[in-house]
């Protein structure tokens, strides 16, 4: 599966968006890009993915690049309870195994 | 929709008993599973992968014999963990997958804190 590389940490402050970047110059054809967050002392949580078009659900909109090599996840509307770190994994094995890198520390200010 | 149940959420014992842990996919079928171990501050390490009805694929340097993994239905997997030692203190978390990989995101249990006295 094709690496990522996301920034260590990102501020935002409450209220306003929040534009995390993830790099995966690497990406096949076939795979996709997810994202999921981890809320201190808890198991990750699913948050979008997408294969080639921008996505968006109630959560987050994620913006590919034509060239899919880099994304953006971004949440429209960052309030405290958003604070966590913030993993972009690529894959596309039929194995179904996610490696996950050390992600990004998101920290909404109020 | 797609509901990951993980228990117990925190157990400790003692140095030497075996402790069992049970992941369940509450409102899906998954037919793969995945357990994942995650010590402080760093990130989550994928420990195996349980297809139902089979045998576990171990990643490289998981010891198979001290990590029980059992898929018997599609709703259950448990992972034990045998002669329990300190240096297994971690959090265990597992994951559920309702079909195929393509497209089909894992869905995660709030985790087992484990520590082992």
């Amino acid at each position: 599966d094709a690496k990522t590389t996301q920034p260590p940490s990102m501020d935002c402050a409450e209220g306003r968006a929040a534009n995390l970047p993830c790099n995966h110059s690497t990406i096949s054809g076939n795979e996709y890009v997810y994202w999921y967050r981890q809320i201190h002392s808890q198991g990750p949580q699913y948050i979008i993915h997408g294969l080639k078009n921008n996505e968006t659900n109630e959560m987050a909109s994620l913006i590919i690049t034509e060239d899919r090599k880099s994304s953006t996840l971004i949440l429209p509307h960052a309030t405290l309870r958003d604070t966590a770190v913030y993993y972009c994994i690529v894959n596309g094995t039929s194995y179904g195994k996610l490696t996950f890198g050390q992600g990004t520390i998101l920290t909404v200010h109020p | 929709g797609a509901v990951v149940s993980q228990h117990p959420s925190w157990v400790i014992c003692k140095s030497g008993t075996s402790v069992k842990i049970e992941c369940r996919s509450l409102d899906f079928q998954a037919t793969t599973m995945f357990w994942y171990r995650q010590f402080p501050k760093q990130s989550l390490m994928l420990m195996a992968t349980s297809n139902e009805g089979s045998k576990a694929t171990y990643e490289q340097g998981v010891e198979k014999d001290k990590f029980l993994i059992n898929h018997a239905s599609l709703t259950l997997s448990t992972l034990t963990v045998t002669s329990a030692h300190p240096e297994d203190s971690s959090f265990y978390i597992c994951s559920a997958r309702s079909g195929p990989a393509e497209g089909q995101p894992q869905h995660f249990g709030d985790g087992t804190r484990l520590s082992i006295l």
